[in-house]
């Protein structure tokens, strides 16, 4: 079973920047990821796909303060400039021998 | 623009049986693969099930297996989700989503179903 680790929560202030982790077990460290955005109340909403190099493609209509970058096993979203609208559970989602696995998200508080 | 709209949830009680739908438009359902993901309240997300384009290849989360079947109808450009003998852990918000053209991730949300299942 993949398994995809997320801080629970993270905060960071009006106009800042924060780097968000999501972590891929053992052999899936090469897998490529996708993050995804739910704001209060609302569906998710696909950001990008990110792979092993820190390689990108981000979704429709997603703002340029929304980049991804890579580490080994680690797969970051940086969100730059934060807004209040930034404040939003943070998933990540891979795929490993036809199993869909998502992290357990984080929660961003935008102070 | 894509687009997915859920409907056919509600409120039914345990053994019962519900069918989910998805109506996609605005891109060619028939070449992509689609997925049903769901969320009980005040919890993460959870893949259900998953099918191919041509309805060749069909996945089931554990938690599924046995009770639910994932369908599509291309010709109707619709999803589907067969849930029987519902429990109480099944009560959630259902979400069908657009497979990456690319990777095997989702790429388009709709925005939910919610079930119940309570007595």
């Amino acid at each position: 079973q993949p398994v995809l680790t997320q801080s629970s929560s993270a905060s960071a202030s009006l106009g800042s920047s924060v780097k968000l982790t999501c972590t891929l077990s053992g052999r899936l460290s090469s897998y490529i990821i996708a993050w995804h955005q739910q704001q209060p109340g609302e569906a998710p909403r696909y950001l990008m796909n990110l792979d092993r190099r820190g390689s990108y493609s981000k979704g429709s209509g997603v703002p340029d303060r929304f980049s991804g970058s890579s580490s080994g096993a680690d797969r970051y979203l940086t969100i730059s400039n934060l807004q209040s609208e930034d404040e939003a559970h943070y998933y990540c989602e891979t795929w490993d021998n036809n199993i869909w696995v998502f992290g357990g998200g984080t929660k961003l508080t935008v102070l | 623009e894509v687009q997915l709209v859920e409907s056919g949830g509600g409120l039914v009680k345990p053994g019962g049986s519900l069918r989910l739908s998805c109506a996609a438009s605005g891109f060619t359902f028939s070449i992509y693969d689609m997925t049903w993901v769901r969320q009980a309240p005040g919890k993460g997300l959870e893949w259900v099930s998953s099918i191919s384009s041509t309805s060749t290849y069909i996945y089931y989360a554990d938690s599924g297996k046995g009770r639910f079947t994932i369908s599509r109808d291309n010709a109707k450009n619709s999803l589907y989700l067969q849930m029987n003998s519902l429990r109480a852990e099944d009560t959630a918000m259902y979400y069908c989503a657009r497979g990456h053209n690319d990777y095997h991730i989702n790429d388009y949300w709709g925005q939910g179903t919610l079930v119940t299942v309570s007595s």
